[in-house]
C-alpha cells in the first residue's frame, strides 16, 4: 500500500520570503501522480500543482514550483513570494495510474506572517 | 465546467439520529465519486468512493453507509450517529481517465451532540 508521509506539522514564513515543504511517499509503482492541495481556514480544497511521475521535469505554476525526485520518492513544494493568502494547510497527495484511491498526507499547517 | 454541490454546509444532530449529506457533481458524466472525512487538524481519511450507480467500495468499516443512486449523486448517511461521527466531511470527484486531479466540493461540518 502506498504511504504519503509530510514531516512538518507546522511551518511559518515571513511575508515575500520562499518556504518549502517536504512530503515523501512510499510505493511499489512506477506509474503515478503526485499532487499537492491547499485548505485555507474556509476549508474548500484547492488543488495547487500536480505532477506525472514519468515526467523528469519539475512542474510549475506561477508562485509554486515541485523538486520531485524519483529516486528518492520525494515530491517538495515550494512557494515564492509568499502572501498571507498562502496561510493554510497543505496536503501532498498520491495517486496511482488508472487508480481511483488518493492517498493524502497527514497535512502541513503553514503560516505567513506579515 | 464542472461544478460540485454538497449540502448542508453546516449540521448539528444529536446521538442515535439519522444522517444524510448529498453531494451532486454538474457538467460531466460517470464521475469517480469519494467521501471523505477530516478531523479537526487532521488530514483526510478515505471513506467510500464509486466508479458507478449502485457500485460503492468502503475503505473503513464503521457507522456510515454510502449510496450513488444516479451517475451524480452521492450520498452518505447513518442510521444511528454516534460521538466519534463529528468530523468535516468532504465530497469528492475525479473523472475517470489516468490523471485527473480530485475536485472537491465545500463540505460539510457535523456536529454530533
Amino acid at each position: 500500500a502506498q504511504t504519503v508521509t509530510q514531516s512538518q506539522p507546522e511551518m511559518s514564513v515571513q511575508e515575500a520570503e520562499t518556504v518549502t515543504l517536504s512530503c515523501t511517499y512510499d510505493t511499489s509503482e512506477s506509474n503515478y501522480y503526485l499532487f499537492w492541495y491547499k485548505q485555507p481556514p474556509s476549508r474548500q480544497m484547492i488543488l495547487v500543482i500536480r505532477q506525472e511521475a514519468y515526467k523528469q521535469q519539475n512542474a510549475t505554476e506561477n508562485r509554486f514550483s515541485v523538486n520531485f525526485q524519483k529516486a528518492a520518492k520525494s515530491f517538495s513544494l515550494k512557494i515564492s513570494d509568499s502572501q498571507l493568502g498562502d496561510t493554510a494547510m497543505y496536503f501532498c497527495a498520491f495517486m496511482k495510474t488508472y487508480g481511483q484511491n488518493f492517498v493524502f498526507g497527514p497535512g502541513t499547517r503553514l503560516s505567513v506572517l506579515p | 465546467s464542472q461544478t460540485i454541490h454538497q449540502w448542508p454546509a453546516t449540521l448539528v444532530q444529536p446521538v442515535g439520529s439519522p444522517l444524510s449529506l448529498e453531494c451532486t457533481v454538474e457538467g460531466t458524466s460517470n464521475p469517480n465519486l469519494y467521501w471523505y472525512r477530516q478531523a479537526a487538524g487532521r488530514g483526510l481519511q478515505l471513506l467510500f468512493y464509486s466508479v458507478g450507480i449502485g457500485q460503492i467500495s468502503s475503505e473503513v468499516p464503521q457507522n456510515l453507509s454510502a449510496s450513488r443512486p444516479q451517475d451524480r449523486q452521492f450520498i452518505l448517511s447513518s442510521k444511528k450517529l454516534l460521538l466519534s461521527d463529528s468530523g468535516f466531511y468532504l465530497c469528492a470527484w475525479a473523472q475517470d481517465y489516468y490523471n485527473s486531479p480530485l475536485h472537491f466540493g465545500n463540505g460539510t461540518r457535523l456536529t454530533v451532540t
